[in-house]
């Protein structure tokens, strides 16, 4: 079975700076997809970015961008520029790519970022 | 404009009792979603379903029941079976499996269960 681990629990960064948000996960799947969502308080869940794992470019979305290491089974989101609207928990998840699956995504248990102004 | 809708926003019950939560979309998704969010636990699936008249157990599925009569409309059912069902409740949708397209989630439904 696939596990997703975000092992911090809150960050905080200060306004206008740059932080990294860090994500592992295991699986014996080849093909498979990556994404970032994040819960603001209003806790309806946004897709930040994604990534499909046989790219070997990294995604990225205007002040978003990922480290995708495949072999290290490492994903992690850098947030530049960093806004008080990206106060938020952020979610690591995958999902598999075979075709025939529960097309779920598995989550990890989420950072919550605060940002300081 | 297409989305998820859940509702009600908040659900109060009695213990014992069961309630039906309701989730609807209008992007003409074959696959529906619920997942269960506790605090410091992430989204776990409870029950999704691929096609209609078709659902399928996730991993928390005890004390939980849905149908799916129509694409649109996958209500879950929170019975009196389920053990600890105050939590916050999330549906979502998607094009299919084994692709990268976006799961859009609707604005969930928080369940207290006194």
């Amino acid at each position: 079975a696939q596990t997703v681990t975000q092992s911090q629990p809150e960050m905080s960064v200060q306004e206008a700076e740059t932080v990294t948000l860090s994500c592992t996960y295991d699986t014996s799947e080849s093909d498979y997809y990556l994404f970032w969502y994040k819960q603001p308080p209003s806790r309806q869940m946004i897709l930040v970015i994604r990534q499909e794992a046989y790219k070997q470019q990294n995604a990225t979305e205007n002040r978003f961008s990922v480290n995708f290491q495949k072999a290290a089974k490492s994903f992690s989101l850098k947030i530049s520029d960093s806004q008080l609207g990206d106060a938020a928990m952020y979610f690591c998840a995958y999902r598999s790519a075979l075709r025939g699956s529960q097309g779920n995504l598995i989550f990890g248990k989420g950072t919550k970022l605060s940002v300081k102004p | 404009d297409g989305g998820i809708t859940q509702s009600p926003k908040y659900l109060f019950r009695k213990e014992g009792q069961n309630v039906t939560l309701s989730c609807e979309q209008n992007l003409n998704h074959d696959a529906m979603y619920w997942y269960r969010q506790d605090p410091g636990q992430g989204l776990r699936l409870i029950y999704y379903s691929q096609i209609v008249n078709d659902f399928q157990k996730g991993d928390i599925a005890e004390g939980y029941s849905v149908s799916r009569e129509k694409k649109e409309s996958f209500p879950l059912t929170v019975t009196s079976a389920q053990k600890n069902p105050t939590a916050f409740y999330l549906c979502a949708s998607t094009r299919g499996s084994g692709n990268s397209y976006e799961q859009y989630f609707g604005p969930g439904t928080r369940l207290t269960v006194t």
